[in-house]
């Protein structure tokens, strides 16, 4: 699992109220990425950092913001909730060097009511 | 950016038999293509990839195939088990920073 957890697993929310989710990695990975899963959608990239204090947005970004303060963390954070951000979010992490080889965190399911 | 269209979206087949998953990619600049299977309540798992300058890689009963003139690459599964049996998504990703996902396709194998 690349020592990759997320938190929390699960969370209910109200819309207009903000969330965090944090992403945790054991192995010192530089690359770190935040997606989000819908039906009909696939997975599609938020956020992404290449380093501390490094991050550049994806193609979903609108909505969402992150910080990485350390290499073992990666937070996504909802300033003001909507429900269209009701979705399974996933970290993952990036191999080094030349490899793209990508590993997925377990996943954390928001419910924006 | 990218636009990666991935057939079926879904597939069942016996068990023993092949599987075959599509997908097509738009830009010429993608470089890298993984395939990723995942299962009930599970983040996805990367179970093959392969890069521009190849175009065949095999591990075991799992196959990719990558024609890069008509922008499309598959993914093969030889004798099919039940456990074979989740979501697979294919993906093309350039940089390495910019992943993008095919939609997905749910392989059930009958026993």
């Amino acid at each position: 699992d690349a020592g990759i957890t997320q938190s929390p697993r699960h969370k209910v929310t109200e819309t207009g109220t903000p969330v965090t989710l944090r992403c945790h990695q054991t192995e010192n990975h530089r690359y770190m990425y935040w997606y989000r899963q819908d039906p009909g959608h696939g997975l599609r990239l938020i956020h992404y950092s290449y380093g501390v204090k490094d991050t550049d947005k994806g193609e979903v970004s609108d909505g969402y913001s992150v910080s990485r303060s350390k290499t073992e963390d990666f937070l996504l954070t909802l300033e003001s909730a909507t429900s269209s951000q009701t979705s399974v979010y996933f970290c993952a992490i990036r191999t080094a060097g030349n490899s793209y080889e990508q590993y997925f965190g377990p996943g954390t399911r928001l419910t924006v009511t | 950016g990218e636009n990666v269209e991935q057939h079926p979206s879904t597939l069942s087949v016996q068990e023993g038999d092949s599987a075959v998953i599509k997908c097509t990619y738009s830009d010429s600049a993608s470089n890298y293509f993984p395939w990723y299977k995942q299962e009930l309540g599970k983040g996805p798992q990367l179970i093959i990839d392969i890069r521009s300058n190849v175009g065949e890689k095999k591990d075991q009963r799992i196959a990719v195939t990558l024609n890069k003139t008509a922008k499309h690459f598959s993914l093969h599964i030889t004798e099919t088990q039940p456990e074979d049996s989740a979501v697979y998504f294919c993906a093309a990703a350039n940089t390495g920073n910019q992943f993008y996902f095919g939609t997905g396709t749910s392989l059930t194998v009958i026993p």
